[in-house]
């Protein structure tokens, strides 16, 4: 069966730190990844998404970037972090290869910037 | 802008009661899905609805789906306390699965 793991779960950082999340996806392979940013008490914002090593489409110009250095590994990044970057960052992973697939979720990362 | 838009943003029932929560989207979708967040976790996937079909069952939920109206509905009958959580309704408009959620609705089942 497929597992998702995203780390850590929590996360404290000064302004201007840097920043490195990783997600890895096991028991598929070729699968499309996803990070989304939820806000407080809100939906979600999709941040990046990738459908192959080295593929990676930014939804939003900001100040994180994203990685896929393998095919089941997913890294979101940042060289100086802001406080508007403090959220519950989210990792998923779907079927690729334009296959109809729910997402699949990640436990996710409580980022706080202080 | 937000594609899906839950509604109501809170509901609040006693158990055994049926929930009903509302979403509407703005363009055309290849599907809509619904997800559940339980407090400080990741969402799970509840059930997916193509744009051909108007309605779903999966245990206790009932999805439906107006294209014409560009509205679904999810509802929960029976619920019980372990169905509190946030629902989302997400929009797939096809290509790399990029879905749109919408803000979600807080449901809250009283015991």
């Amino acid at each position: 069966s497929q597992t998702i793991h995203q780390w850590p779960a929590t996360l404290v950082q000064p302004v201007g730190s840097p920043l490195s999340l990783e997600c890895t996806v096991e028991g598929t392979s070729n699968p499309n990844l996803y990070w989304y940013r939820q806000a407080a008490g809100r939906g979600l914002q999709l941040l990046f998404y990738s459908v192959g090593i080295g593929q990676i489409s930014s939804e939003v110009p900001q100040n994180l970037s994203a990685s896929r250095p393998q095919d089941r590994q997913f890294i979101l990044s940042s060289k100086k972090l802001l406080l508007s970057d403090s959220g519950f960052y989210l990792c998923a992973w779907s079927l690729g290869q334009g296959r109809e697939s729910p997402l699949h979720f990640g436990n996710g990362t409580r980022l706080t910037v202080t | 802008s937000q594609q899906g838009e839950e509604d109501p943003q809170a509901l609040s029932i006693q158990e055994g009661e049926n929930a009903t929560m509302n979403c509407s989207y703005k363009t055309s979708i290849n599907n809509l899905q619904w997800y559940r967040q339980n407090s400080g976790r990741g969402l799970v996937h509840l059930i997916l609805i193509r744009s051909n079909e108007r309605e779903k069952h999966s245990g206790r939920l009932r999805v439906t789906l107006d294209t014409s109206k560009k509205s679904s509905s999810l509802l929960i009958t029976a619920s019980r306390a372990a169905d509190t959580a946030s629902y989302f309704c997400a929009t797939d408009k096809g290509g790399a699965q990029k879905l749109v959620f919408g803000q979600g609705t807080r449901l809250t089942i009283n015991p």
